[in-house]
């Protein structure tokens, strides 16, 4: 069963840092890439940007530059979401998703994760 | 970047009845454009992709039509877990973009 399994909700203040994990199973990891999308409370998804999972190349969407990064870990294989100087405007629900149609990084995301809240919060 | 117009953004139905929902692109997407079902809590599921192609454990109720700007879901005859929000979602363009959501409630 394909499946992506994300951290807990975190709870963080202006200005700190959080890294959200996103471990798959049930498929080799290296054949698809992996997205992340941001959804933030009562608002649709917002595509944030992808990472090859071959060759650990991100690509940032609009908006996702600086302060957020994608990486991997190759073993387990676990890919990563770092979010830095959090602001009020970061409080969302983070998704990672398998980009499962598609390809160099036009994908339909067909295996998602059950999603990591964080909240920034003073 | 591509914008993607979803309409209506309510559709108010009773079980039985067709659900018909639209997603407008600014400009054309050939065939590559996706739907997604979401749920409260619970992340988004692919419903449709490719306009028409419905993703593996898709009930056949649900159909996609459409090509270039102008893209339909429907859904047959609503079962009481099909009201919910639907996405329509681009890859034709980068970047990818999601539409605003039509939400499908009970009436």
């Amino acid at each position: 069963q394909m499946q992506l399994v994300q951290s807990g909700s975190e709870l963080q203040r202006p200005g700190a840092s959080v890294k959200i994990s996103c471990k798959p199973s049930g498929y080799i990891f290296t054949n698809y890439a992996m997205n992340w999308v941001r959804q933030a409370p009562g608002q649709g998804p917002e595509w944030m940007g992808w990472i090859h999972t071959d060759s650990g190349n991100p690509t940032y969407g609009p908006g996702f530059t600086g302060r957020f990064v994608f990486s991997l870990d190759p073993v387990p294989f676990t890919a990563h979401l770092q979010i830095s100087g959090l602001e009020a405007d970061d409080t969302a629900v983070y998704y990672c998703a398998r980009g499962g149609i598609g390809s160099g990084g036009f994908y339909a995301l067909d295996v998602w994760g059950q999603g990591t809240t964080v909240t920034v919060s003073s | 970047e591509i914008v993607l117009t979803q309409s209506p953004a309510t559709l108010s139905l009773s079980p039985g009845e067709r659900a018909t929902l639209s997603c407008r692109a600014s400009q054309s997407v050939g065939s590559k454009l996706a739907w997604y079902q979401q749920k409260p809590g619970q992340a988004p599921w692919l419903l449709i992709y490719d306009a028409s192609n419905r993703a593996t454990g898709v009930p056949a109720r649900f159909s996609g039509s459409g090509s270039g700007t102008d893209f339909t879901l429907s859904i047959s005859s609503l079962e009481p877990e099909d009201f919910a929000v639907y996405y329509c979602q681009q890859r034709s363009n980068w970047p990818l973009t999601f539409g605003g959501g039509t939400k499908v409630d009970i009436k």
